[in-house]
């Protein structure tokens, strides 16, 4: 069966501080692969997809940068923190049946 | 472009009552509809989907929504909420021509609250 993996599962960091959240899929090949951001009363933004290793595609501009240097491992990263980076980032994968969510890193910036 | 308005950012209702959630799409071609439901501190369950077929797709755990073309509408309804269905819930849509795993864009959520 297919299942994804994010971690941490909360994190805490300091404004400048960089960022590396890891995201692993299991039990399929070339998925597409997504992070979404969810802040407050904002609902879900898709911030990067990625359709096979090395592909990304940036929906919106902003402090963050995503990799894919294996087909089933997608990483969302940051140089330098900011406030406005604190959320809940949801990394996902699709198939022709849906999307399947991961578990979520609470991250704060302090 | 597409967008997702959920006209209701929260709804409480007391258990055993009637719910719906409502969900209007704006796209200029075919769409997928989509709703995922969020516990707290959780990732997002797939609820329900519309592909294509019958309008009015139901899950597992009674809740329901009809895709109405005319309306740009996929309101989501259950006739008897549980406490259990406490959560928050998520309306989306993506691209049909694309293909039903192409990127999915949210509306901004409905917190369901359910009380005794």
């Amino acid at each position: 069966s297919q299942t994804i993996h994010q971690w941490p599962a909360t994190l805490v960091q300091p404004v400048g501080s960089p960022l590396s959240l890891e995201c692993t899929v299991e039990g399929t090949s070339n998925p597409n692969l997504y992070w979404y951001r969810q802040a407050a009363g904002r609902g879900l933004q898709l911030l990067f997809y990625s359709v096979g290793i090395g592909q990304i595609s940036s929906e919106v501009p902003q402090n963050l940068s995503a990799s894919r240097p294996q087909d089933r491992q997608f990483i969302l990263s940051s140089k330098k923190l900011l406030l406005s980076d604190s959320g809940f980032y949801l990394c996902a994968w699709s198939s022709n049946y849906g999307y399947t969510f991961g578990s979520g890193t609470r991250l704060t910036v302090v | 472009a597409q967008s997702v308005t959920q006209l209701d950012s929260q709804v409480p209702v007391f258990e055993e009552a009637p719910v719906e959630l409502r969900c209007n799409y704006s796209s200029s071609v075919s769409v997928y509809l989509f709703w995922y439901v969020q516990y707290p501190n959780q990732g997002l369950q797939l609820l329900l989907k519309y592909l294509s077929g019958s309008t009015l797709v139901e899950s597992i755990n009674g809740f329901e929504a009809e895709f109405n073309k005319s309306q740009t509408s996929f309101h989501l309804r259950k006739p008897s909420v549980h406490i259990s269905d406490t959560a928050e819930y998520f309306c989306a849509v993506s691209d049909a021509g694309r293909g039903s795993n192409y990127k999915l864009t949210f509306g901004k959520g409905t917190l369901l609250t359910v009380n005794p």
